[in-house]
C-alpha cells in the first residue's frame, strides 16, 4: 500500500517538544520528507532524507524513522511553528503519496 | 534564485479541459524531475503526477489516470499538465514542484486555482 497515515491534529505548549508521526508500508523502503504549510501559502520542505534540513530551516526541526514510521520532531516549539505538516514518500510503483496532514497548534 | 510560476488556472465546466503551465527559472530545468501536486479547498496535499528529467518516465495518481497528461519542454524550461474530462472533485490549487535527488520536493510554485463548476 502507498498510503501514509498521520494524526489529524496535535498540540504542544510553547517551548516544549512535539513529535508528529507518519505511518506507511513504503517507509520501510524509502525515507519520508516533511512539509510545513501555513494558511494561504505553498508548502515548504523542512526535512528530507535520513534527517536533513534545507538551508534556512531552524535546527529545532529534526526527522527520524523506524520500521514503517517516520517522525518529525520539533524541539522547543515556537509560535511560528503553528501550521499544517505533511509527510511524503514514494513507493515502488513511482507514486509519491502524501499523508493526510497534521494540524499543529502551539499553546 | 529558483522560481516556479504556474499559470492557466480558471473556471471550467464539468467535462471540460484546461492546460496548466509551470515556468521554471534559476536552475537547469532539464536536469530535474518535476511533479504536480494539488490541494482541494480546505483539504490536504495530493500528489498528481511525476515526470522524469527527460520526459521518458511518467506516473499518475489513480484519481487522474487516463484524464490528465503531464509533459515538459526542456528547451522552454516549462512543465505542463493537460487536464481533460474535468470533474468537480478536480477543483483545487495546483502546484508544480521540483523533485530533488533525494526524492523530496525542494521548491514549489505559488499555485494556480482550478475551479470545475457549472
Amino acid at each position: 500500500s502507498s498510503e501514509l497515515t498521520q494524526d489529524p491534529a496535535v498540540s504542544v505548549a510553547l517551548g516544549q517538544t512535539v513529535r508528529i508521526t507518519c505511518q506507511g508500508d513504503s517507509l520501510r523502503s524509502y525515507y519520508a520528507s516533511w512539509y510545513q504549510q501555513k494558511p494561504g501559502q505553498a508548502p515548504v520542505l523542512v526535512i528530507y532524507g535520513k534527517n536533513n534540513r534545507p538551508s534556512g530551516i531552524p535546527d529545532r526541526f529534526s526527522g527520524s524513522s523506524s520500521g514503517n514510521t517516520a517522525s518529525l520532531t520539533i524541539t522547543g516549539a515556537q509560535a511560528e511553528d503553528e501550521a499544517d505538516y505533511y509527510c511524503n514518500s514514494r513507493d515502488s510503483s513511482g507514486n509519491h503519496p502524501f499523508g493526510g496532514g497534521t494540524q499543529l497548534t502551539v499553546l | 534564485e529558483v522560481q516556479l510560476v504556474e499559470s492557466g488556472g480558471g473556471l471550467v465546466q464539468p467535462g471540460g479541459s484546461l492546460r496548466l503551465s509551470c515556468a521554471a527559472s534559476g536552475f537547469t530545468f532539464s536536469s530535474y524531475e518535476m511533479n504536480w501536486v494539488r490541494q482541494a479547498p480546505g483539504k490536504g496535499l495530493e500528489w498528481v503526477s511525476y515526470i522524469s528529467s527527460s520526459g521518458s518516465t511518467i506516473y499518475y495518481a489513480d484519481s487522474v489516470k487516463g484524464r490528465f497528461t503531464i509533459s515538459r519542454d526542456n528547451a522552454k524550461n516549462s512543465l505542463y499538465l493537460q487536464m481533460n474530462s474535468l470533474r468537480a472533485e478536480d477543483t483545487a490549487v495546483y502546484y508544480c514542484a521540483r523533485e530533488a535527488v533525494a526524492g523530496d520536493f525542494d521548491y514549489w510554485g505559488q499555485g494556480t486555482l482550478v475551479t470545475v463548476s457549472s
